[in-house]
């Protein structure tokens, strides 16, 4: 009930191409949808995130879509650099008295080559 | 730099051992979340503590504890270690409120051998 489903394992894209991560999530009760980059050796770091109430966000290259209906979240990176190249999760909470912990998607390595 | 720093960097260690782990949040920041990395189970909430007190248990062993220091800095204590507990371990950092957004530290990573 609680869990994140994301894919692919690993993309490898082109530079200036676009890569697509997808993520699929069972609890109805979550409304926050980040995603994450994490680089070898660092910390996640908070990419873009959405909430239930709309079904695109845009920040730069970086792109959500949610689709409430399907339970399905994506992230798109148009125009994909070298420097995109990283580790993506996407994450789901449920915001309580208690706090919101996060559910991590399983991740995805993005190899952009140049 | 997220503003949240993480001590040690690296942890070697024997099985059996106990070992402690820090945490200093963002300045402001009320509330600290630990999480483990590991390759075969990803990212995985532990613990989260709000101004002192502790808010919400994942799945954090039993042989694993945390505090939340007046300070609000919080420490993750690890005993009885065993070489499955060999992860990599991020506290973050969330201002409360109706800011929610999670700042993750660095990471600790554990090897026990």
């Amino acid at each position: 009930q609680q869990q994140v489903k994301q894919s692919p394992q690993s993309l490898i894209v082109q530079k200036g191409g676009i890569s697509i991560i997808n993520c699929a999530y069972e609890n109805t009760a979550f409304d926050y949808f980040p995603w994450y980059q994490q680089f070898p050796g660092k910390g996640p770091a908070l990419l873009i995130a959405i909430r239930p109430d709309v079904s695109e966000k845009k920040e730069g290259r970086f792109t959500i879509s949610f689709n409430k209906s399907a339970k399905q979240f994506s992230l798109h990176i148009m125009d994909s650099q070298p420097g995109d190249s990283a580790t993506y999760f996407c994450a789901a909470s449920r915001e309580e008295t208690s706090g919101s912990r996060l559910t991590f998607g399983e991740g995805t390595q993005l190899t952009v080559n140049p | 730099d997220s503003g949240v720093t993480q001590t040690p960097k690296h942890l070697i260690t024997a099985t059996g051992q106990r070992v402690t782990l820090r945490c200093s949040p963002r300045s402001g920041d009320l509330s600290v979340y630990w999480y483990q990395q590991s390759l075969d189970q990803g990212l995985q909430f532990l613990i989260q503590y709000y101004n002192g007190e502790e808010r919400a248990k994942g799945n954090i062993l039993e042989r694993f504890s945390a505090q939340q220091f007046p300070d609000l800095h919080s420490e993750l204590n690890l005993s009885s270690l065993e070489l499955g507990d060999s992860a990599l371990y991020f506290c973050a950092s969330v201002r409360g409120g109706a800011e929610i957004t999670q700042y993750f530290g660095p990471g600790t990573r554990l090897t026990v051998l």
